[in-house]
C-alpha cells in the first residue's frame, strides 16, 4: 500500500464546476496535510494547508481532512482553465520535516 | 534570497560522469530538502537536512547519492557514477521549522543522462 494515494486522473471539468480531487494516507500519525498545485514543467506550489479535521476554505479553494478515515480531499469551485495541472497530495507525520506526496492528480478544465 | 535558487537549471551528461547540482534556500530557512520527480511521475524524497541535526539520508536510492549542506545553507547533491536512470528532475524545497506551511520549492534542476 502506497503512503499517500491519489487517484491519477484525468479528471476533466467543465468550466465552472466544481473539481472534487481526493487523497487517502496510510500513517495515521500524521499531523499536517498539504496541497500542491503542478504546472506543466514547474515546480509544486503549495495551495493549501490543513491540521485539523474538518473543512478549511481559501477563496476558491476548500480542503477537508477526516483523519479518522485517514481521508483529505481539496475542492475547487468555480473551475478555471487556468486551475488545469497536476495537483499533489503531500502528508506530513510532525509539524515540520520530510514530505510524502502522493503521485498527483491530473486536472483539466475544459472550456 | 527571495526564493530557492537551484542551479544548473539544466544538465546534459555522460553516463559514468559525476555531477554536482546546488541548492540556494531562502535565506533563514533551516531545512531543506532533496526531492526527485521522473517524467510523469510523483515527488521521490530524497534526503533532509534540519538546523545542524544529521541528514537523513534514508531516501538516498544508492550510496552513489550524496549531499551537504555547508554552514546551514548551501546545499550540493551529488551523484557519482550517473546512470540513465538518474535521468530526473532534482528539487529542492526549504522551510522554517518554527510554522508548519509547507515547502518553498525551486524550480528545479533537470538532469539527463545520455
Amino acid at each position: 500500500q502506497k503512503e499517500v494515494e491519489q487517484n491519477s486522473g484525468p479528471l476533466s471539468v467543465p468550466e465552472g464546476a466544481i473539481a472534487s480531487l481526493n487523497c487517502t494516507y496510510s500513517d495515521r500519525g500524521s499531523q499536517s496535510f498539504f496541497w500542491y498545485r503542478q504546472y506543466s514543467g514547474k515546480s509544486p506550489e503549495l495551495i493549501m494547508s490543513i491540521y485539523s479535521n474538518g473543512d478549511k476554505e481559501d477563496g476558491r479553494f476548500t480542503a477537508q481532512l477526516n483523519k479518522a478515515s485517514q481521508y483529505v480531499s481539496l475542492l475547487i469551485r468555480d473551475s478555471q482553465p487556468s486551475d488545469s495541472a497536476t495537483y499533489l497530495c503531500a502528508v506530513m507525520r510532525t509539524s515540520y520535516g520530510k514530505l510524502t506526496f502522493g503521485q498527483g492528480t491530473i486536472l483539466t478544465v475544459h472550456p | 534570497g527571495a526564493g530557492v535558487s537551484q542551479s544548473p537549471s539544466n544538465k546534459v551528461t555522460e553516463k559514468g560522469k559525476d555531477v554536482e547540482l546546488r541548492c540556494d534556500p531562502i535565506s533563514g530557512h533551516t531545512a531543506l530538502y532533496w526531492y526527485r520527480q521522473s517524467l510523469g511521475q510523483g515527488l521521490e524524497f530524497l534526503i533532509y537536512f534540519q538546523g545542524n541535526s544529521a541528514p537523513d539520508k534514508s531516501g538516498l536510492p544508492s550510496d552513489r547519492f550524496s549531499a551537504e549542506r555547508t554552514g546551514g545553507s548551501v546545499s550540493t547533491l551529488t551523484i557519482q557514477r550517473t546512470q540513465q536512470e538518474d535521468s530526473a528532475v532534482y528539487l529542492c524545497a526549504s522551510s522554517s521549522s518554527m510554522e508548519a506551511y509547507g515547502y518553498t520549492f525551486g524550480s528545479g534542476t533537470r538532469l539527463t543522462v545520455v
